[in-house]
């Protein structure tokens, strides 16, 4: 059973440039959400997605959006980069449900630098 | 608006000591607990989750946690160490409710758990 995977791994782009960063869930899961870490610091909620669209979203600039797909995959966007977006990007995956809680698994994660 | 604190920002240990990592969080309401542990080199996975009923939780690989709602906490705990243990580890919370709509996290900032062999 395939957990949630993301890539690219690693990224380098300078001030300015645009970033794609691409998440597939895991098997059975329709629910992505994107959260910042930054060093140091706990992962932070930009925004979740589900029937393709963006459902809640965290305190970031219209400069991330991201996009889901109809396989649930999903893309986070980044324009306009600057040296504070540096962080590691993580997905996470749920299924949406009645529960009072759908659990939330993690993927590894894509560590973007800015320079 | 709801925040997560964690006392404990790096913490070191001997094998075999006893560990306890503080939570705080602020929200009113009902709140859904959680305590998430990252390994070394691998991805963020759940250890242990607090929604309801007994306040004392039980989770993998011997830790525990109490949610004490007069003192807005949820302490992690284990008995004795290994130097397995040595990860980061994170609070958080998010709001009650029903379904996906509700599955926003706010973590706390962390703690670097080193134990020494």
């Amino acid at each position: 059973d395939a957990g949630v995977t993301q890539s690219p791994t690693h990224l380098i782009k300078t001030r300015g440039q645009q970033v794609t960063l691409r998440c597939s869930p895991k098997s059975g899961h329709d629910t992505v959400s994107w959260y910042q870490q930054a060093l140091g610091q706990g992962p932070q909620f930009i925004f979740q997605y589900y029937e393709e669209e963006e459902r809640q979203r965290g305190n970031f600039p219209d400069r991330f959006s991201g996009h889901q797909f109809p396989n649930y995959s999903s893309e986070l966007n980044v324009n306009a980069l600057l040296l504070g977006d540096s962080a590691l990007y993580l997905c996470a995956s749920s299924l949406e449900g009645l529960a009072v809680y759908n659990e939330q698994f993690f993927g590894p994660g894509t560590r973007l630098t800015v320079l | 608006a709801q925040s997560v604190s964690q006392h404990n920002h790096h913490v070191i240990l001997s094998e075999a000591a006893s560990l306890e990592l503080g939570c705080n969080y602020s929200y009113g309401g009902t709140v859904n607990l959680f305590w998430y542990v990252q390994y070394p080199g691998q991805h963020l996975q759940l250890l242990l989750k607090y929604f309801s009923g007994d306040p004392l939780v039980k989770g993998i690989k011997g830790f525990e946690a109490e949610f004490i709602k007069s003192k807005f906490s949820f302490n992690l705990r284990k008995p004795s160490v290994q130097w397995s243990d040595t990860a980061e580890y994170f609070c958080a919370v998010n709001a009650g409710g029903y379904g996906g709509a509700t599955n926003k996290l706010i973590f706390g900032t962390g703690t670097l758990l080193a134990v020494q062999p």
